[in-house]
């Protein structure tokens, strides 16, 4: 059960597109349609913004939108926000009842 | 309102046991898989197990099978973890976290806010 690979960090300036990727394997990002992304900002509870590889639960900003090509998923935040300076997961089912994270990327707002 | 609240977090010697309980309230808690997720200090989030409505389907993650157990009372609305045999790098922040449905494919929504477990001597 290894980790997803996330990039460690990534930046951009306000109004800015950044796009975080996640890369696993044909057992879990590529095998199954059951991606997911969650917000987390250091002290307070993760949040959801993306399942099913590119589905916005209610509520959530259609500036954050996801995708996935093969064993990488993406997630694509544009109209960058200082409010989106945080750590950002992505989340894949690997089957039989399990899930994966990935290790995490910090978001940088400039 | 949709919520789930930790509780049971502490600390704890090496070797030691403790029991976490989340206590969901605001849906019908037996018609949802729950999950259990940490985060050691500084580290990502980690799946540690799942349980189905029914507790019929029970998972865990490699790191804590054999040491770890999973549980859930429907009647109570409650989830548990008891934690066997803990060991340093159990340290972490343990959520409870709701799936989507009776089924588990990592949409977690709601999380409980967390319970702190320190396992040092």
């Amino acid at each position: 059960q290894s980790a997803l690979t996330q990039p460690r960090s990534v930046s951009g300036s306000p109004g800015e597109s950044v796009t975080i990727s996640c890369t696993g394997t044909s057992s879990d990002v590529g095998g199954f349609e059951y991606v997911s992304w969650y917000q987390h900002h250091p002290g307070k509870v993760p949040k959801v913004l993306i399942y099913d590889v590119h589905k916005w639960p209610s509520g959530v900003s259609n500036r954050f939108s996801g995708s996935k090509s093969g064993n990488t998923a993406s997630l694509t935040i544009s109209g960058l926000q200082p409010e989106d300076d945080a750590y950002y997961y992505c989340c894949s089912y690997a089957g039989t009842y399990r899930v994966v994270f990935g290790g995490g990327t910090k978001l940088t707002v400039l | 309102e949709v919520q789930l609240v930790e509780s049971g977090g502490g600390l704890v010697k090496p070797g030691g046991s403790l029991r976490l309980s989340c206590a969901a309230s605001g849906f019908t808690f037996s018609s949802y898989s729950m999950n259990w997720v940490r985060q050691a200090p500084g580290k990502g989030l980690e799946w540690v197990s799942s349980i189905s409505s029914s507790s019929s389907y029970i998972y865990y993650a490699d790191s804590v099978k054999g040491r770890f157990t999973i549980s859930r009372d429907n009647a109570k609305n409650s989830l548990y973890l008891q934690m066997n045999s803990l060991r340093a790098e159990d340290t972490a922040v343990y959520y409870c976290a709701r799936e989507s449905g009776d089924y588990v494919e990592g949409w977690f929504d709601p999380w409980g806010q967390g319970t702190l477990v320190t396992v040092s001597s």
